[in-house]
């Protein structure tokens, strides 16, 4: 079966544009998550989703950030008056369950704010 | 704050011999370990995982050790194959933290024909 996917694999924007990132988990997993992942470091946790609603924001870095999964699959990333600081590899996975060793991750974004 | 550490950035191996990944946390409250291996452009897979209830949890040639009064955990692989060769996470969660986990900065496993 398909594994998570996630759309753009590359985006590269001018500092203050609006983006949308696209997470498509996994068919029947309720559990979603998205990451970002910097040049030299390891995975940081945004946001997660249990269903369609936000069950833990607390990483979201500030304001700009929002995340949104209406129908309880696919999930919108979204950043507002993106900053240079903002490039970044924006991974998503994906679980079953709250089970915590099943995080399938897709491929991730690539994004560039120039 | 870093709470998960991998302060080794590379590690080159011999074809057959044994690979020794380590990673320190800070977080005495993490329960739970896992680790990635991640390849270029795609997104990490799950390896292995322990409990804290354990010091040690072994799945094929990969065996992960965990010594909770050090906050160290090691992966090891044996024998090393050339497909291993890859950026390996050591992840943690702790009870009550929204199934977040916690990384570290990851360690680049070569592993020479």
């Amino acid at each position: 079966g398909a594994g998570v996917s996630q759309t753009p694999s590359n985006k590269v924007t001018e500092k203050g544009k609006y983006v949308e990132l696209r997470c498509d988990p996994i068919s029947g997993h309720t559990a979603l998550y998205w990451y970002r992942q910097s040049l030299g470091q390891g995975p940081e946790f945004l946001i997660y989703f249990q269903g369609t609603g936000a069950a833990d924001d607390s990483g979201l870095p500030n304001d700009r950030f929002f995340a949104v999964r209406p129908e309880g699959s696919v999930s919108t990333l979204k950043i507002q008056r993106t900053e240079r600081g903002d490039s970044a590899v924006y991974l998503c996975a994906s679980s079953p369950t709250r089970t915590l060793n099943e995080q399938f991750f897709g491929p991730g974004t690539r994004l560039t704010v120039l | 704050d870093q709470q998960v550490k991998q302060n080794s950035p590379s590690l080159s191996v011999q074809e057959g011999r044994i690979s020794i990944l380590n990673c320190d946390y800070t977080n005495s409250m993490f329960d739970y370990f896992l680790w990635y291996k991640k390849y270029p452009a795609e997104g990490p897979t799950f390896l292995i995982s322990i409990s804290s209830i354990k010091d040690k949890n072994e799945d094929g040639r990969f065996t992960v050790f965990l010594n909770k009064s050090a906050k160290h955990l090691s992966l090891h692989i044996v024998p090393s194959q050339p497909g291993d060769s890859a950026v390996y996470f050591c992840a943690a969660s702790a009870p009550g933290t929204g199934n977040q986990f916690y990384f570290g900065t990851g360690t680049s496993l070569t592993v020479i024909p």
